[in-house]
């Protein structure tokens, strides 16, 4: 099976600069998605690592490194909207996606 | 609008009951997925079809099964439902397979009592 491991919770403040990390262990991989999933709503794609590195989408960035089995999701200049869950999850080598546990963010003014 | 609907938006079902959640997408999509979500556990996979008339089976598949007749619809049958089976039921879509990302509907909210 897989394992995937992110934080449960996180606090920041609103204008701030928010890191969640992801540790996986999977058999093969075949890249990494973040997704943004708001209370009650269905989750929604964020970003979409399959090589190493850093990849940027505006407030949001999303780094990997295979090697070491671990990404991370930086969410900058926080607003209150970004209150979330943002969930980790990986592609094995048989192309199944499995879904970290989430975690849930929350933006003080 | 384009996207994948789903229904009911939720149910209160009692014990031994058969129910059918329905996944209808418009986007001409060829993968279908079924997910259901527990807190603490985050998504889980139940069962998914690549394309028109093939299904598989995910993580969590006993007391679920699926069938996909066409591209559009994408069903999924509590046979005899268990209080276990008490969740949130998200259907997704992708448009050639699992090697694409992956998009969600709303959910139906599933009492089993």
């Amino acid at each position: 099976g897989q394992n995937i491991d992110q934080p449960t919770e996180m606090t920041a403040t609103e204008g701030a600069i928010v890191q969640i990390n992801c540790t996986y262990q999977t058999s093969g991989f075949n890249g990494l998605f973040w997704y943004q999933q708001h209370a009650g709503e269905a989750p929604t794609f964020l970003s979409y690592n399959v090589l190493d590195g850093l990849e940027e989408k505006g407030r949001f960035s999303s780094f990997l490194s295979r090697s070491k089995g671990y990404s991370y999701l930086l969410l900058k200049e926080l607003q209150m909207k970004d209150s979330a869950s943002y969930l980790c999850a990986v592609r094995d080598g048989d192309y199944k996606l499995s879904f970290g546990a989430g975690t849930t963010v929350t933006v003080r003014a | 609008i384009a996207g994948i609907t789903q229904a009911p938006t939720s149910q209160i079902l009692a014990a031994g009951r058969r129910m059918t959640l329905r996944c209808t997408q418009d986007m001409r999509h060829n993968a279908m997925y079924w997910y259901r979500q527990d807190l603490g556990l985050g998504l889980r996979l139940i069962h998914y079809s690549n394309t028109a008339g093939t299904t598989g089976k995910g993580e969590v598949p006993d007391g679920y099964s699926v069938s996909r007749a066409n591209t559009d619809d994408f069903p999924l049958t509590l046979a005899s439902a268990v209080p276990s089976q008490t969740s949130v039921y998200f259907c997704a879509s992708s448009p050639s397979g699992a090697a694409d990302t992956q998009y969600f509907g709303p959910g139906t909210r599933l009492t089993v009592l």
